[in-house]
């Protein structure tokens, strides 16, 4: 079945320093890509997704991009901020009539100033 | 337009109670979906609808079940609580819920004891 690995945490950075978390998937066919962050006693939110392969999702500076050759979505961010303090989820959908999200294990990502 | 709202927020029960979560999704989704969070466990998906219809269910035992209506509301019911069912209990919804975007709610945190 559909699954997603994605880099154990918990990632502590300095402020303005670069951020990546890897995520790899295993799906059939041509799944949508996400990543949902979750803020402490929240639930989640999206932070960007893309439906097909090389494309690249983009918001908050965050950036991640489809790469069906390796399997991967990772995301990045050039220069994070404490308020980038969070849990950052990597997940499929697999458009194959299954109707649900695939979740990696998550990563917890703290910024220090 | 308002996002997807969860009641109750929190909730305590005791073994072998029974309790009910309620989810409104998006005005305008149709497709409700229901998660449960765990640390151990993390992220897995309970179960799917669609107008009314069950369409995809987790692999958790039957003392789990839910139902939509057909404003698209949801409910789902957890009967003979086990401790290991203190979770964080997240709803989605989406338009029609294959490859889309799933928009969360806050979710319902409950604690059984």
């Amino acid at each position: 079945g559909d699954s997603v690995t994605q880099m154990e945490g918990p990632v502590t950075l300095s402020e303005e320093a670069f951020l990546t978390i890897n995520c790899t998937y295993t799906a059939t066919g041509y799944p949508s890509l996400f990543w949902y962050v979750q803020y402490p006693g929240e639930g989640l939110q999206l932070l960007l997704k893309a439906t097909k392969a090389d494309d690249k999702g983009s918001n908050k500076g965050f950036e991640a991009t489809y790469r069906k050759e390796t399997t991967s979505f990772h995301l990045e961010k050039g220069s994070v901020q404490v308020s980038d303090s969070a849990v950052y989820f990597c997940a499929l959908s697999g458009r194959n009539n299954d109707y649900k999200l695939s979740f990696g294990a998550g990563t917890t990502v703290t910024v220090r100033a | 337009k308002a996002g997807v709202t969860q009641t109750p927020r929190y909730l305590i029960k005791t073994r072998g109670q029974q309790v009910t979560l309620s989810c409104s999704p998006i005005s305008g989704h149709r497709s409700v979906s229901w998660y449960q969070q765990t640390p151990g466990q993390g992220l897995q998906f309970l179960f799917e609808y669609f107008s009314e219809t069950q369409r995809n269910k987790g692999n958790f035992p039957g003392r789990f079940s839910g139902r939509q209506f057909s404003n698209s509301r949801s409910e789902m019911n957890v009967s003979t609580l086990e401790l290991g069912d203190s979770a964080l209990y997240l709803c989605a919804s989406s338009l029609t819920g294959d490859g889309e975007t799933q928009y969360f709610g806050p979710g319902t945190r409950l604690l059984v004891l």
